[in-house]
């Protein structure tokens, strides 16, 4: 069974940091892109980030491009998202998803609030 | 950024009977390869989005035979052959062709 345990979540002022974890078991992690997908409270869902197996091909939202930084590490089975230059409306539960074209998202998430 | 419109927003359903939601895209969602990357979810209050179907008609592991997906090019729909309680939720269709983007969702609830 696929597992996905975010962490690294909490409450963060206007232009802080913050960085997010992701460790994921029942798969080879290596053999799949992973990415970053985020909740705001009550919205919708929004895909922030994308990387490859090997971390040669990165993607960004136009939304965060420039701010978070989407990495991984495969012999540890982890997925990371830093976040830098935080602002209100970055507020929301963060998922990792596995999967380059059809997202499965396989964990609780991690809230994030950004707040003065 | 490929737009994403599902349709309704809100759909009440009496329980036993059958539930149709729509989500329509901007730009065609078949990838070079071939393959159509149209996945539903389903997000049940308080708890996480799952994936339910991918690639247009999948079903996922766990999934009931009562889902079912159908669509192509642009148009695609998920249909419920008979509501039961524990399917009330927010539905959302996701493309993977190009940059993901997701629907805004239906809300489909117990009349």
């Amino acid at each position: 069974e696929v597992q996905l345990v975010e962490s690294g979540g909490g409450l963060v002022k206007p232009g802080g940091s913050l960085r997010l974890s992701c460790v994921a078991s029942g798969f080879i992690f290596n053999n799949y892109n992973m990415n970053w997908v985020r909740q705001a409270p009550g919205k919708g869902l929004e895909w922030l980030s994308s990387i490859s197996k090997s971390s040669s091909q990165i993607y960004y939202a136009d939304s965060v491009k420039g701010r978070f930084t989407i990495s991984r590490d495969n012999a540890r089975n982890s997925l990371f998202l830093q976040m830098n230059s935080l602002r209100v409306e970055d507020t929301g539960i963060y998922y990792c998803a596995r999967d380059a074209r059809e997202l499965l998202l396989g964990g609780q998430g991690t809230l994030v609030t950004v707040s003065s | 950024d490929v737009g994403m419109t599902q349709s309704p927003l809100s759909l009440p359903v009496t329980l036993g009977q059958p539930a149709s939601f729509s989500c329509r895209s901007s730009q065609s969602l078949v990838y070079s390869d071939g393959n159509t990357y149209l996945s539903w979810y389903q997000q049940r209050p308080g708890q996480s989005p799952r994936r339910l179907i991918y690639r247009v008609s999948n079903r996922d592991s766990g999934v009931p035979d009562r889902f079912s997906g159908s669509g192509s090019g642009t148009d695609f729909t998920l249909k419920i052959s008979r509501v039961e309680a524990e399917d009330v939720g927010i539905y959302y269709c996701m493309q993977g062709t190009h940059r993901p983007t997701f629907g805004q969702g239906t809300k489909l609830e117990i009349k």
